[in-house]
């Protein structure tokens, strides 16, 4: 099994720029969501989903756009970037809910300029 | 929702002396609570959690105690090595109906050899 797997590692854009973070997992996990880290703020959640066809906004949603079409993809969508924006991505897969281990991503280093 | 703090964001130990890292959460209702460690460039991984119906779980080095009435969680390192260097982070969350899991800030633990 590869786990979670995330990417890119790296990405810079300029703002107002869009693109997609690609999460997929192959642990048949039903649960999958989306942190953003940044210094002293630890980790924040922006989406997350139950299963296929079902998400929810986290804690700070507002500019990100997510869907679950499979058990295996959650990708994240940024409409329009900004430099507020800039942070290190992870994606996080469970078996069932988000009230058990969390397998996560290696991250995805964003920097919007 | 759910608010936890954590404390202390840095902490400096001897190798070989004991650790302590403390949260407190506000939602009287979670029931479910994890502890992650980062390694400097890694992903955050699961070492310990404990839900509401036990006040305290160890796991050779590592423990963590629970004061529900407190509304408090703590975890517990001793005999430091080395290799415990790492960023720990607390995290809460309602095990039922609510899959929203809350991390806290973070501690930087640096073991002096």
């Amino acid at each position: 099994n590869a786990g979670v797997t995330q990417t890119p590692k790296f990405q810079v854009l300029k703002t107002g720029q869009s693109m997609t973070l690609q999460c997929a997992q192959d642990m048949n996990h039903e649960y999958m969501s989306w942190y953003r880290q940044d210094p002293g703020m630890g980790l924040r959640l922006i989406h997350y989903s139950v299963g296929a066809g079902i998400t929810d906004q986290g804690e700070v949603p507002n500019g990100y756009n997510v869907s679950r079409s499979t058990t295996e993809d959650f990708p994240l969508r940024l409409l329009s970037a900004a430099p507020s924006q800039t942070s290190v991505y992870f994606c996080a897969s469970s078996y069932l809910t988000g009230n058990e281990k969390l397998f996560f991503g290696s991250g995805t280093q964003l920097s919007v300029l | 929702g759910e608010n936890v703090e954590q404390h202390p964001s840095t902490l400096s130990v001897q190798e070989g002396d004991s650790a302590v890292i403390k949260c407190t959460y506000s939602d009287s209702a979670s029931n479910y609570f994890p502890w992650y460690k980062q390694e400097l460039g890694k992903r955050p991984q699961l070492i310990i959690d404990i839900r509401s119906n036990v006040g305290e779980k160890k796991d050779q080095r590592i423990a963590v105690t629970l004061n529900k009435t407190a509304k408090h969680f703590s975890l517990h390192i001793t005999e430091t090595q080395p290799e415990d260097s790492a960023v720990y982070f607390c995290a809460a969350t309602s095990f039922f109906g609510n899959e929203k899991l809350t991390f806290g800030t973070g501690t930087r633990l640096t073991i002096i050899p």
